[in-house]
């Protein structure tokens, strides 16, 4: 199975400004194709999780683009620019490059 | 509009069974691929199941493997999660799910509570 570490657990960032997520997987979800099989979801309290992210770095119709996503093979970012109130959120990266599917532990991000 | 509806959530006893639903609508469902995630309270996303366009190909995570079956009617644009041998940390909020390049809908959720 495919393992995804994002880092931090929690990230507190003060109203406009950057926040930086990490994700890294335990093998490279680099496709031949030279598309990287990785999505970021956004999960408010209380609601389904929101996908923001596909292959690594196309944003869903949709989202904001202060969100941005970057990174290959088994190393990757969720960049957050010009926070706003309504980015408090838990943050999840998730590989869809082989089965099972798996989902990083998850990053709260809090308004310092 | 694209909508997953769900049901079929509640309390059961340890060793029992449940059937959850998911009732999709505004999109193709036959030629999408589904899946069913949970989150057990305060807890992160868990990928549980996912089943082909026709239905023919099926996959699951180990920790459910043969106490859990997906299916789908695409007549009745539905998808399903026979979910059989519960146990205590099998309780979690069950939400389905479609897309193959990242879910892109998701069902509101549903509880299950496996509980004595």
């Amino acid at each position: 199975d495919i393992v995804m570490t994002q880092s931090p657990d929690s990230l507190a960032v003060s109203l406009g400004e950057r926040a930086t997520i990490h994700c890294k997987s335990s093998q490279s979800v680099l496709f031949t194709s030279g598309k990287n099989s990785l999505a970021w979801y956004q999960q408010r309290p209380g609601q389904p999780p929101k996908l923001l992210i596909y292959w690594a770095s196309t944003r869903e119709s949709g989202v904001p683009d202060r969100f941005s996503g970057s990174g290959s093979g088994t190393d990757f970012t969720l960049t957050i620019n010009t926070l706003q109130a309504e980015d408090v959120a838990v943050y999840y990266c998730q590989q869809y490059y082989s089965t099972p599917l798996t989902f990083g532990q998850g990053t709260k991000m809090e308004i310092k | 509009e694209v909508q997953l509806l769900q049901s079929g959530g509640g309390l059961v006893q340890p060793g029992g069974s449940l059937r959850l639903s998911c009732v999709a609508s505004g999109f193709t469902f036959g030629k999408s691929v589904v899946n069913w995630v949970r989150q057990a309270p305060g807890r992160g996303l868990e990928w549980l199941s996912g089943i082909t366009e026709s239905g023919d190909s099926t996959f699951y995570v180990d920790s459910v493997k043969g106490r859990f079956t997906i299916s789908r009617d695409n007549a009745k644009n539905t998808l399903y999660l026979q979910m059989d041998s519960l146990r205590v940390d099998d309780t979690a909020i069950y939400y389905c799910a479609n897309g193959t390049t990242g879910f892109d809908h998701w069902g509101q959720g549903a509880l299950v509570t496996v509980a004595s």
